[in-house]
């Protein structure tokens, strides 16, 4: 079965702090790898997303850093803030599946004020 | 924007009732999705369809049929709720080359 582990399970991180939340995959044929960001009583919202042509994408304060050979991507949250407290996962899918999406099991992010 | 809507955030059934949770999305997807949220568990698809009338199994479909007779409407049934179908219910839609959008979700108990 495709799966993605995701860790850690749980994060608290001080404001002004970089959190970091790490991926890593086994099926090869994944192509596209987005980050989903959802708070209480919400559904996930895509937050950023990489394709493994690049090793970086950087959004804002949010940054993607992807390892192909490592099978590895990892979610960076710089200066992060207390509105930034959510649960984070991680996604990774490829073409030939209608974009079905395999989610990791997701990390709770909690910022301290 | 993307707007997938679900047709009631809370939902409370009895063992046995039939169950349906519809979903809508207004920007022409191919693709739907529904999931179940369960903590510690993260995000589980049960169905999913590429096409009116299309549907495929996800890695839970037991216990669960769907149907799509337009393109913009997703439901998802439950034929006999169990207890252990509790769970947080999520829609969402995408096009095949872009991320998917998710609704706000339907919490159901089974009592």
């Amino acid at each position: 079965q495709q799966q993605v582990k995701q860790s850690p399970q749980s994060l608290i991180v001080q404001k002004g702090g970089i959190s970091i939340i790490n991926c890593a995959y086994e099926n090869t044929a994944f192509d596209y790898f987005p980050w989903y960001q959802q708070f209480p009583g919400k559904g996930p919202a895509l937050l950023i997303a990489i394709r493994p042509d690049v090793s970086e994408k950087k959004e804002g304060r949010f940054t993607i850093s992807f390892n192909k050979s490592a099978k590895q991507f990892s979610l960076h949250i710089m200066d992060s803030q207390p509105g930034d407290s959510a649960t984070y996962f991680c996604a990774a899918t490829h073409s030939g599946s209608a974009r079905q999406l395999t989610f990791g099991s997701g990390t709770q992010l909690t910022v301290l004020p | 924007d993307v707007k997938v809507t679900q047709s009631s955030r809370y939902l409370v059934k009895r063992t046995g009732e039939k169950v349906f949770l519809e979903c809508v999305q207004d920007m022409d997807h191919e693709n739907m999705f529904w999931y179940r949220q369960d903590p510690g568990l993260g995000l589980r698809l049960i169905y999913f369809s590429y096409d009116v009338k299309m549907k495929e199994k996800g890695d839970i479909p037991e216990g669960y049929s769907v149907s799509r007779e337009k393109k913009e409407r997703f439901s998802l049934i439950l034929e006999s709720a169990s207890t252990n179908q509790t769970s947080m219910y999520l829609c969402a839609s995408s096009f095949t080359q872009a991320g998917q959008f998710f609704g706000p979700g339907t919490r159901l108990t089974v009592l």
